[in-house]
């Protein structure tokens, strides 16, 4: 039982280049999310998840889209990453509120 | 995050202190409160959670309290010890149904 499984660990891009971090959990939990945290900040919502088939938009989805591929995996792509979405990018899942996080992926936008 | 404040921003104390770190949210639907720790490095973690049909909840030396009529809940810990240094997050829900999380607390334990 993995729980939450986020790859890559590490990413550098250049502006303008396209990427897809992938998540996936094997806890059979309907609503999954996608945060960033920016240093020695607190967690902002990119978008969520409720189940499988819907998405819907946080407080930073600006730049981001999402793909809920089935009910173990949630997708975030930069389409075209900018400096400002250097971030760390922790995905989560959930059943009764209570969260699940992955181990996370630092991502520099250089 | 949205409508929700936590303080204090970062809270030194001794070993063997107490500590507590209060959340205000404005959601009146807020019916979860949770609190989250996230050691340096490593990925958020959830510590202690309560319901709003409940006024206190204690695990060993944690324990949350909820005040729903001034709209804040508290993270109380007790005989601090050096792995309790972290940051601290309340995370209620808002109108979305998701967390949003407080900007966070910096716990420091001195030796």
């Amino acid at each position: 039982n993995a729980g939450v499984t986020q790859t890559p660990k590490f990413q550098v891009l250049k502006t303008g280049q396209s990427m897809t971090l992938q998540c996936a959990q094997d806890m059979n939990h309907n609503s999954m999310y996608w945060y960033r945290q920016d240093p020695g900040m607190g967690l902002r919502l990119i978008y969520y998840s409720a189940s499988e088939g819907t998405t819907d938009k946080g407080e930073v989805p600006n730049g981001y889209n999402v793909s809920r591929l089935n009910k173990r995996e949630f997708s975030l792509r930069l389409e075209s990453a900018a400096p400002s979405q250097t971030s760390v990018y922790f995905c989560a899942s959930s059943e009764t509120q209570k969260l699940f996080f992955g181990s996370g992926t630092q991502l520099s936008v250089l | 995050g949205e409508n929700v404040e936590q303080h204090p921003s970062t809270l030194s104390v001794q070993e063997g202190d107490s500590a507590v770190i209060k959340c205000t949210y404005s959601d009146s639907a807020s019916n979860y409160f949770p609190w989250y720790k996230q050691e340096l490095g490593k990925r958020p973690q959830l510590i202690i959670d309560i319901r709003s049909n409940v006024g206190e909840k204690k695990d060993q030396r944690i324990a949350v309290t909820l005040n729903k009529t001034a709209k804040h809940f508290s993270l109380h810990i007790t005989e601090t010890q050096p792995e309790d240094s972290a940051v601290y997050f309340c995370a209620p829900p808002t109108g979305r149904r998701a967390l949003t999380f407080g900007s966070g607390t910096r716990l420091q334990v001195q030796p």
